[in-house]
């Protein structure tokens, strides 16, 4: 159990135009998803948490308005990079909790993003 | 605040060896705390946790680690190393914000040689 998927694996898109990341929870309602960047070699930097039906939080410095965090239900919620630019290009990683109390959280395999 | 520190950037190793991954800690209560690998291209996958109890928690793949409060480490351990546990190990402590946010360490590479 406690399976989170990401959809797509692999995305390349041209500069300027936006594109949708989607993270799941198969097996469990998440009340809580979180995004992560990271880049090569480099440890997971958190962007945003999201829980279900409210307004995502952002961590300083990363700006809400480029990337759009919708988490419409208990097991979906979806990345969206605006007007991306080649140094948006990274591996993005949700990851899911299923409550409060329970202390871990489930990732995903991770989105690669490649802006041209 | 809390902050999480692993000291080295890769561990050599050679096959059939113990291993240890070291991981130090800073936080204003008590710790909850994580191991977690990744493999190239690949998301995260969670190793062990400590919240209580016992300091030598035992987990995935043949891993322990030891918590030791004196110290505020949080070694992870493996009797005997096999190449394919070549991988990013990462350690990380629950924020004490909420939502169950964690702060991870910067990452230790490890290497195990045939």
């Amino acid at each position: 159990g406690a399976v989170v998927s990401q959809h797509p694996s692999r995305v390349i898109c041209k500069s300027g135009t936006s594109v949708k990341i989607e993270c799941r929870s198969l097996d469990f309602q998440a009340t809580t998803m979180f995004w992560y960047r990271q880049f090569p070699k480099q440890s997971l930097m958190l962007m945003a948490t999201s829980n279900e039906g409210s307004k995502a939080t952002y961590e300083q410095g990363v700006e809400k308005d480029k990337f759009l965090i919708n988490h419409a239900s208990l097991t979906l919620s979806t990345l969206t990079v605006t007007s991306a630019h080649p140094e948006d290009s990274s591996f993005y990683i949700c990851s899911a909790s299923r409550d409060f109390n329970s202390y871990e959280q489930y990732f995903g395999p991770g989105t690669r993003l490649t802006v041209t | 605040a809390q902050s999480v520190a692993q000291p080295e950037d890769q561990v050599n190793v050679a096959e059939g060896n113990p291993l240890t991954v070291k991981c130090t800690y800073s936080v204003s209560g008590n710790p909850y705390l994580f191991w977690y690998v990744q493999y190239p291209n690949r998301g995260l996958q969670f190793l062990l946790k400590y919240i209580t109890g016992d300091n030598l928690v035992k987990g995935s793949y043949g891993f322990e680690a030891e918590f030791n409060k004196s110290q505020t480490s949080f070694h992870l351990k493996k009797p005997s190393a096999l190449v394919s546990d070549s991988a990013l190990y990462f350690c990380a402590v629950r924020d004490d914000g909420g939502y169950n946010k964690l702060i991870f360490g910067a990452g230790t590479r490890l290497a195990v040689h045939p």
